[in-house]
Protein backbone atom coordinates (compact mmCIF):
# COMPACT_ATOMS: atom_id res chain seq x y z
CA UNK A 1 0.00 0.00 0.00
CA UNK A 2 1.24 3.81 -0.88
CA UNK A 3 1.51 5.34 2.74
CA UNK A 4 0.77 8.95 3.10
CA UNK A 5 2.57 11.03 5.48
CA UNK A 6 1.67 14.26 6.99
CA UNK A 7 3.52 16.96 9.06
CA UNK A 8 2.44 18.55 11.13
CA UNK A 9 0.24 16.40 12.97
CA UNK A 10 -1.02 19.24 14.71
CA UNK A 11 -0.80 23.20 14.54
CA UNK A 12 -1.80 26.22 16.72
CA UNK A 13 -1.85 29.63 14.50
CA UNK A 14 -3.83 32.54 14.67
CA UNK A 15 -6.48 34.33 12.79
CA UNK A 16 -5.00 35.98 9.40
CA UNK A 17 -1.86 33.57 9.55
CA UNK A 18 -0.41 31.74 6.39
CA UNK A 19 0.13 28.03 7.19
CA UNK A 20 1.27 25.20 5.52
CA UNK A 21 0.33 21.51 5.70
CA UNK A 22 2.55 18.57 4.27
CA UNK A 23 1.82 15.17 2.44
CA UNK A 24 4.69 12.98 1.62
CA UNK A 25 3.59 10.07 -0.39
CA UNK A 26 5.95 6.60 -0.03
CA UNK A 27 5.96 6.33 -3.76
CA UNK A 28 5.84 8.68 -6.67
CA UNK A 29 1.81 9.20 -7.20
CA UNK A 30 1.75 12.18 -9.80
CA UNK A 31 -0.88 14.27 -9.08
CA UNK A 32 -3.01 11.51 -7.50
CA UNK A 33 -3.68 13.79 -4.23
CA UNK A 34 -6.57 14.89 -2.72
CA UNK A 35 -7.24 17.42 -0.06
CA UNK A 36 -10.19 17.37 2.46
CA UNK A 37 -11.19 19.74 5.36
CA UNK A 38 -13.29 17.82 8.31
CA UNK A 39 -15.14 19.87 11.33
CA UNK A 40 -16.49 18.13 14.31
CA UNK A 41 -19.30 15.57 13.75
CA UNK A 42 -19.28 16.11 10.25
CA UNK A 43 -18.15 14.38 6.86
CA UNK A 44 -15.14 15.30 5.40
CA UNK A 45 -15.68 18.03 2.54
CA UNK A 46 -13.34 17.86 -1.04
CA UNK A 47 -10.98 20.66 -0.89
CA UNK A 48 -8.57 20.28 -3.45
CA UNK A 49 -8.27 17.35 -6.39
CA UNK A 50 -5.28 16.94 -8.27
CA UNK A 51 -2.94 18.33 -5.59
CA UNK A 52 -3.98 22.24 -7.14
CA UNK A 53 -7.38 22.39 -8.62
CA UNK A 54 -10.29 24.07 -6.46
CA UNK A 55 -13.56 22.06 -5.63
CA UNK A 56 -16.30 24.03 -6.73
CA UNK A 57 -17.13 26.54 -3.63
CA UNK A 58 -13.42 26.81 -1.76
CA UNK A 59 -12.47 30.36 -0.90
CA UNK A 60 -9.18 31.17 -2.82
CA UNK A 61 -7.23 31.33 -0.04
CA UNK A 62 -6.92 27.79 0.28
CA UNK A 63 -4.16 26.47 -2.41
CA UNK A 64 -2.71 23.48 -3.28
CA UNK A 65 0.83 22.38 -4.75
CA UNK A 66 3.20 19.51 -5.64
CA UNK A 67 3.39 16.13 -7.85
CA UNK A 68 5.29 13.00 -7.40
CA UNK A 69 5.82 12.34 -3.59
CA UNK A 70 5.85 15.92 -2.28
CA UNK A 71 2.69 18.11 -1.39
CA UNK A 72 1.76 21.30 0.48
CA UNK A 73 -2.00 22.87 0.91
CA UNK A 74 -1.75 26.24 1.85
CA UNK A 75 -3.94 28.54 3.51
CA UNK A 76 -3.00 32.27 3.18
CA UNK A 77 -4.69 33.73 5.81
CA UNK A 78 -6.84 31.93 8.44
CA UNK A 79 -10.40 32.50 9.43
CA UNK A 80 -12.08 31.36 12.15
CA UNK A 81 -14.00 28.75 10.08
CA UNK A 82 -10.53 27.05 9.09
CA UNK A 83 -10.09 25.73 12.14
CA UNK A 84 -10.37 21.89 11.47
CA UNK A 85 -8.63 18.50 10.47
CA UNK A 86 -7.26 18.36 7.19
CA UNK A 87 -6.34 15.31 5.15
CA UNK A 88 -4.69 14.25 2.54
CA UNK A 89 -5.16 10.85 0.13
CA UNK A 90 -4.06 9.71 -2.67
CA UNK A 91 -6.22 8.29 -5.40
CA UNK A 92 -2.95 6.71 -7.84
CA UNK A 93 -3.84 2.92 -5.84
CA UNK A 94 -7.45 1.50 -6.71
CA UNK A 95 -6.28 0.97 -2.58
CA UNK A 96 -6.51 4.15 -1.36
CA UNK A 97 -5.09 6.00 1.66
CA UNK A 98 -5.48 9.00 3.75
CA UNK A 99 -2.53 10.62 5.62
CA UNK A 100 -3.19 10.73 9.06
CA UNK A 101 -4.74 14.12 9.42
CA UNK A 102 -3.81 17.56 10.74
CA UNK A 103 -5.53 19.45 13.52
CA UNK A 104 -5.72 22.95 12.68
CA UNK A 105 -6.46 24.90 16.12
CA UNK A 106 -6.88 28.16 17.43
CA UNK A 107 -3.71 30.11 19.10
CA UNK B 1 -28.70 18.20 -4.68
CA UNK B 2 -26.66 15.06 -4.19
CA UNK B 3 -27.19 13.15 -1.59
CA UNK B 4 -25.85 10.14 0.11
CA UNK B 5 -27.38 9.11 3.03
CA UNK B 6 -26.25 5.85 5.51
CA UNK B 7 -28.34 3.84 7.75
CA UNK B 8 -27.97 0.05 9.26
CA UNK B 9 -25.27 1.17 12.19
CA UNK B 10 -25.74 0.41 15.43
CA UNK B 11 -24.86 -2.00 18.40
CA UNK B 12 -23.46 -5.68 17.91
CA UNK B 13 -21.27 -8.20 19.57
CA UNK B 14 -18.32 -9.09 18.53
CA UNK B 15 -18.12 -11.94 16.17
CA UNK B 16 -21.84 -10.31 15.15
CA UNK B 17 -22.91 -9.43 11.59
CA UNK B 18 -23.96 -6.03 10.54
CA UNK B 19 -25.50 -4.41 7.15
CA UNK B 20 -24.64 -0.71 6.26
CA UNK B 21 -26.94 0.75 3.35
CA UNK B 22 -26.37 4.34 1.81
CA UNK B 23 -29.01 5.62 -0.57
CA UNK B 24 -28.42 7.48 -3.01
CA UNK B 25 -30.33 10.66 -4.59
CA UNK B 26 -29.60 13.75 -6.79
CA UNK B 27 -27.10 12.19 -9.71
CA UNK B 28 -27.32 9.11 -11.91
CA UNK B 29 -26.36 6.47 -9.35
CA UNK B 30 -25.01 4.18 -12.19
CA UNK B 31 -22.82 6.55 -13.48
CA UNK B 32 -20.50 6.37 -10.46
CA UNK B 33 -17.96 4.67 -8.84
CA UNK B 34 -18.84 4.67 -4.35
CA UNK B 35 -16.64 4.00 -1.76
CA UNK B 36 -16.69 3.29 1.93
CA UNK B 37 -14.35 5.08 4.40
CA UNK B 38 -14.53 4.55 8.14
CA UNK B 39 -13.38 6.74 11.30
CA UNK B 40 -12.79 4.98 14.43
CA UNK B 41 -13.44 7.36 17.71
CA UNK B 42 -10.76 10.02 18.01
CA UNK B 43 -9.13 8.68 14.92
CA UNK B 44 -8.37 9.25 11.30
CA UNK B 45 -10.15 8.33 8.17
CA UNK B 46 -9.44 4.38 6.81
CA UNK B 47 -10.76 4.00 3.41
CA UNK B 48 -12.49 0.26 3.26
CA UNK B 49 -13.38 -0.73 0.04
CA UNK B 50 -14.75 0.63 -3.03
CA UNK B 51 -17.06 -0.51 -5.93
CA UNK B 52 -17.08 0.39 -9.80
CA UNK B 53 -20.26 1.79 -11.37
CA UNK B 54 -21.14 -1.53 -12.46
CA UNK B 55 -19.75 -3.61 -9.86
CA UNK B 56 -17.04 -4.96 -12.13
CA UNK B 57 -14.05 -3.84 -9.43
CA UNK B 58 -14.28 -4.53 -6.39
CA UNK B 59 -11.31 -3.43 -4.12
CA UNK B 60 -10.97 -3.80 -0.36
CA UNK B 61 -8.88 -2.51 2.84
CA UNK B 62 -5.73 -5.30 3.02
CA UNK B 63 -6.91 -5.20 6.77
CA UNK B 64 -10.65 -6.26 6.20
CA UNK B 65 -9.04 -9.80 5.36
CA UNK B 66 -12.40 -11.12 3.58
CA UNK B 67 -14.54 -10.06 6.63
CA UNK B 68 -16.87 -7.18 4.36
CA UNK B 69 -18.83 -7.63 1.35
CA UNK B 70 -19.27 -4.19 -0.96
CA UNK B 71 -22.25 -4.54 -3.20
CA UNK B 72 -24.86 -2.28 -5.32
CA UNK B 73 -28.12 -1.88 -6.49
CA UNK B 74 -28.21 0.46 -9.51
CA UNK B 75 -31.78 0.18 -9.54
CA UNK B 76 -32.39 1.14 -6.08
CA UNK B 77 -29.99 3.42 -5.91
CA UNK B 78 -28.46 1.73 -3.20
CA UNK B 79 -24.80 0.77 -2.09
CA UNK B 80 -24.28 -2.27 0.75
CA UNK B 81 -21.35 -3.12 2.87
CA UNK B 82 -21.86 -6.40 4.50
CA UNK B 83 -19.99 -6.67 7.81
CA UNK B 84 -19.07 -10.42 9.16
CA UNK B 85 -17.09 -11.59 12.13
CA UNK B 86 -17.44 -7.99 13.44
CA UNK B 87 -14.63 -6.99 15.99
CA UNK B 88 -13.50 -3.91 18.49
CA UNK B 89 -12.00 -2.50 16.33
CA UNK B 90 -14.49 -2.16 13.63
CA UNK B 91 -16.35 0.37 15.81
CA UNK B 92 -16.43 3.59 13.46
CA UNK B 93 -18.31 5.80 11.63
CA UNK B 94 -19.12 4.54 8.48
CA UNK B 95 -19.27 7.22 5.53
CA UNK B 96 -20.16 6.33 1.87
CA UNK B 97 -18.99 8.75 -0.75
CA UNK B 98 -18.97 9.33 -4.15
CA UNK B 99 -16.02 9.25 -6.44
CA UNK B 100 -15.74 12.23 -9.29
CA UNK B 101 -15.54 10.73 -12.34
CA UNK B 102 -12.78 12.02 -13.61
CA UNK B 103 -9.08 14.21 -12.76
CA UNK B 104 -7.66 12.26 -9.82
CA UNK B 105 -10.96 11.00 -8.82
CA UNK B 106 -11.36 12.74 -5.09
CA UNK B 107 -14.40 11.59 -3.04
CA UNK B 108 -16.84 14.05 -3.41
CA UNK B 109 -19.73 13.92 -1.94
CA UNK B 110 -20.21 12.24 1.40
CA UNK B 111 -22.90 10.76 3.61
CA UNK B 112 -23.29 11.75 7.22
CA UNK B 113 -22.14 8.94 8.08
CA UNK B 114 -23.55 5.56 10.39
CA UNK B 115 -21.65 4.75 13.97
CA UNK B 116 -21.00 1.12 14.36
CA UNK B 117 -20.42 -0.22 17.83
CA UNK B 118 -18.92 -3.83 18.38
CA UNK B 119 -19.10 -4.50 21.73
CA UNK B 120 -20.30 -7.37 24.73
Amino acid sequence: DIQMTQSPSSLSASVGDRVTITCRASQSISSYLNWYQQKPGKAPKLLIYSASSFQGGVPSRFSGSGSGTDFTLTISSLQPEDFAIYYCQQSYSNLITFGQGTRLEIK
Amino acid sequence: EVQLVESGGGLVKPGGSLRLSCAASGFIFSDYNINWVRQAPGKGLEWVSSISSTSAHIYYADSLKGRFTISRDNAKNSLYLQMNSLRAEDTAVYYCARVYGSGTYPLDYWGQGTLVTVSS
